[in-house]
């Protein structure tokens, strides 16, 4: 059962444009929710992250959007630059174990900025 | 600071050998994570450690062992190897739980054929 549901898998967007990704949840435990951002050859590396009692969060050219009653949080990227092209992870913790275990991964968006 | 170092980065095995993948982190983080990655999966939890000498399993636990004798070091072990083990893997830490940043390795890409 997949508890974090990520859309769409891949995304091509036109530099300055806006790259929106979204994800789902099923699990109402869930109370961290973080995207990360993965280049090839790399490890995933956080980028930014909201915690329910928040509707949005920005960092930047980075916004994350939540809303709790659709179970449901987005990433924009706003002017969106050649450099932004990698794979994001939309996340999830809390759950039965707290926290303590692990983080919830939805399957990835492979995101290219076409310059 | 390295952060979180990974050995090695590539390894291939034969159906049946084994091989313990080697996870350090430098920065005192009581969490560790160890998560496998196939192509358009995301990535999945194996096993983790809330400290020295804690672990318990993840959503992905069959066919690997972990331990966790210091704050440092979390080894990944891999017991007769299968195909099915072919993944990349992400050794992770964290000051705090998973609600809080993980900083991941660079990773070790597995074959077993």
């Amino acid at each position: 059962q997949q508890q974090v549901k990520q859309s769409p898998q891949s995304l091509i967007v036109q530099k300055g444009g806006i790259s929106i990704i979204n994800c789902a949840y099923e699990n109402t435990a869930f109370d961290y929710f973080p995207w990360y951002q993965q280049f090839p050859g790399k490890g995933p590396a956080l980028l930014i992250a909201i915690r329910p009692d928040v509707s949005e969060k920005k960092e930047g050219r980075f916004t994350i959007s939540f809303n709790k009653s659709a179970k449901q949080f987005s990433l924009h990227i706003m002017d969106s630059q050649p450099g932004d092209s990698a794979t994001y992870f939309c996340a999830a913790s809390g759950g039965s174990g707290g926290g303590a275990d692990g983080l919830t991964f939805g399957k990835g968006t492979h995101l290219i900025i076409q310059p | 600071n390295a952060g979180v170092t990974q050995t090695p980065k590539f390894r291939i095995l034969k159906i049946g050998q084994s091989m313990t993948l080697q996870c350090a982190q430098d920065m005192n983080h009581n969490y560790m994570y160890w998560y496998r990655q196939d192509p358009g999966m995301g990535l999945k939890l194996i096993y983790y450690s809330v400290g020295a000498g804690i672990t318990d399993k993840g959503e992905v636990p069959n066919g690997y062992n972990v331990s966790r004798s210091t704050t440092e070091d979390f080894p990944l072990r891999l017991e007769l190897a299968a195909p099915s083990q072919t993944s990349v893997y992400f050794c992770a830490s964290s000051l705090a739980g998973a609600d809080n940043e993980q900083f991941f390795g660079p990773g070790t890409r597995l074959t077993v054929l």
